[in-house]
């Protein structure tokens, strides 16, 4: 079974610090993904790779930062954490247009 | 925004019951895919319907696709209240690496 896994189920970070969520998939897979989800909007892509060190912006990428320095490994980095990234952090992994595998996801409080 | 729309928001169901749930989007696609997110985990994929495909079953799941009005739905047969779930879809677009998330119904089958 595919599996991806995320470093954190539950963070509290005070406002100005530096935080990295990490995600880690074993399925080889060249897509890697971020998104925050909030309730009554859904999940929303904060960032996405496409290769090792290749990323690209999705729809709310401001105060966020990525990694990925391998392929099995994409980092989400809040440069400088504000009480407006109190969120759930959902990653997944897929192969091109296929399936999205998803981690259990990261629970943010940012005091 | 290019965001899929589920329809209903809430869909409240007695056991036995079919639970039907609506996706609207607004571009032409590649694939259509249905996730089932329980609460406060990560999201869990329960089928994907191709651009060129009608209609697709999995167990007592079955998904249409409606590409001229740019619409699927979701039936979830003699639902059981391990059903009880939020219900997603997302769409692709373009290259086909980037994913757009639904805001979701949220499900609740009653024992």
């Amino acid at each position: 079974d595919v599996k991806v896994t995320q470093s954190s189920r539950y963070l509290v970070k005070r406002t100005g610090e530096k935080v990295f969520l990490e995600c880690v998939q074993d399925m080889d897979h060249e897509n890697m993904f971020w998104y925050r989800q909030d309730p009554g909007l859904g999940l929303r892509l904060i960032y996405f790779s496409y290769d090792v060190k290749m990323k690209e912006k999705g729809d709310i990428p401001e105060g966020y930062s990525v990694s990925r320095e391998k392929k099995e490994r994409f980092s989400l980095i809040l440069e400088s954490a504000s009480t407006n990234q109190t969120s759930m952090y959902l990653c997944a992994s897929s192969v091109l247009q296929e399936t999205q595998y998803f981690g259990p996801g990261t629970r943010l409080l940012v005091l | 925004s290019q965001q899929g729309e589920e329809d209903p928001q809430a869909l409240s169901i007695q056991e036995g019951e079919n639970a039907t749930m609506n996706c609207s989007y607004k571009t032409s696609i590649n694939n259509l895919q249905w996730y089932r997110q329980n609460s406060g985990r990560g999201l869990v994929h329960l089928i994907l319907i191709r651009s060129n495909e009608r209609e697709k079953h999995s167990g007592r799941l079955r998904v249409t696709l409606d590409t001229s009005k740019k619409s699927s739905s979701l039936l979830i047969t003699a639902s059981r209240a391990a059903d009880t779930a939020s219900y997603f879809c997302a769409t692709d677009y373009g290259t086909g690496n980037q994913f757009y998330f639904g805001t979701g119904t949220s499900l609740t089958v009653i024992p």
